[in-house]
């Protein structure tokens, strides 16, 4: 099983709509949780922090939960500028990160 | 003002070469890195430099060596390419270690012939 999953997608979704999707980790001592967020043929840039309490962004929120090793993006109202492909990255030792290999998401007009 | 930046953007050579990227960031930042990226759009951290010494060093050959001459600059250099080296590696910083806020240069493109 491989340390962080995601499903690869594409996710394609209306503008306007709603949309979530899953990252489940292997390491149940796995201490910090992350998403990122790539544009095609760009470089990574963090979107957000995940906490155990979840974390709300204007339309983007993330959630943890532990009890089934998976965290959780969801984005409202979604924008064509949404389109990307979205890394989940996990803490699981020596402060090293482990990147999922990402969700792409094409938001469509 | 470009944060962290790359040279070369892409790089063609042919198998056997040597070759090197370069990083700067003028972020002020104390920890840079180096990361692969695959064409399964793995991100795999391969070097982590802080205050200009090393201390990740994955399962990296050791045809690959970073050199990291200050705190702003971290060098990757590929002895004897090999056509499984085709990737776009990226130089990431952070303010310190551990940070898991990283700031990624633009990548650079290599393709191995």
């Amino acid at each position: 099983r491989k340390e962080v999953e995601q499903d690869p997608g594409p996710f394609n979704v209306p503008e306007g709509a709603t949309v979530a999707f899953n990252c489940t980790y292997s390491n149940s001592a796995s201490q910090s949780f992350f998403w990122y967020r790539q544009d095609c043929r760009k470089e990574p840039k963090l979107l957000m922090s995940v906490y155990s309490s979840g974390n709300e962004d204007g339309r983007f929120t993330a959630q943890l939960n532990r009890a089934s090793q998976y965290i959780s993006l969801l984005i409202r109202d979604s924008k064509l500028s949404d389109s990307a492909t979205y890394l989940c990255v996990v803490n699981q030792r020596n402060y090293q990160l482990i990147w999922g290999a990402g969700t792409k998401l094409i938001i469509k007009p | 003002d470009t944060a962290v930046s790359q040279t070369p953007k892409y790089l063609v050579t042919q198998m056997g070469n040597d070759k090197s990227i370069k990083c700067e960031q003028n972020l002020g930042h104390d920890t840079m890195y180096w990361y692969k990226q695959d064409s399964k759009k793995f991100l795999k951290i391969m070097f982590s430099y802080n205050n200009k010494e090393l201390i990740i060093n994955e399962t990296v050959p050791n045809r690959f060596s970073p050199k990291s001459p200050d705190k702003a600059h971290l060098n990757l250099h590929i002895n004897s390419l090999e056509l499984g080296d085709s990737a776009v590696y990226f130089c990431a910083s952070s303010q310190d270690y551990p940070s898991y806020e990283q700031y990624f240069g633009p990548g650079t493109r290599l393709t191995v012939t």
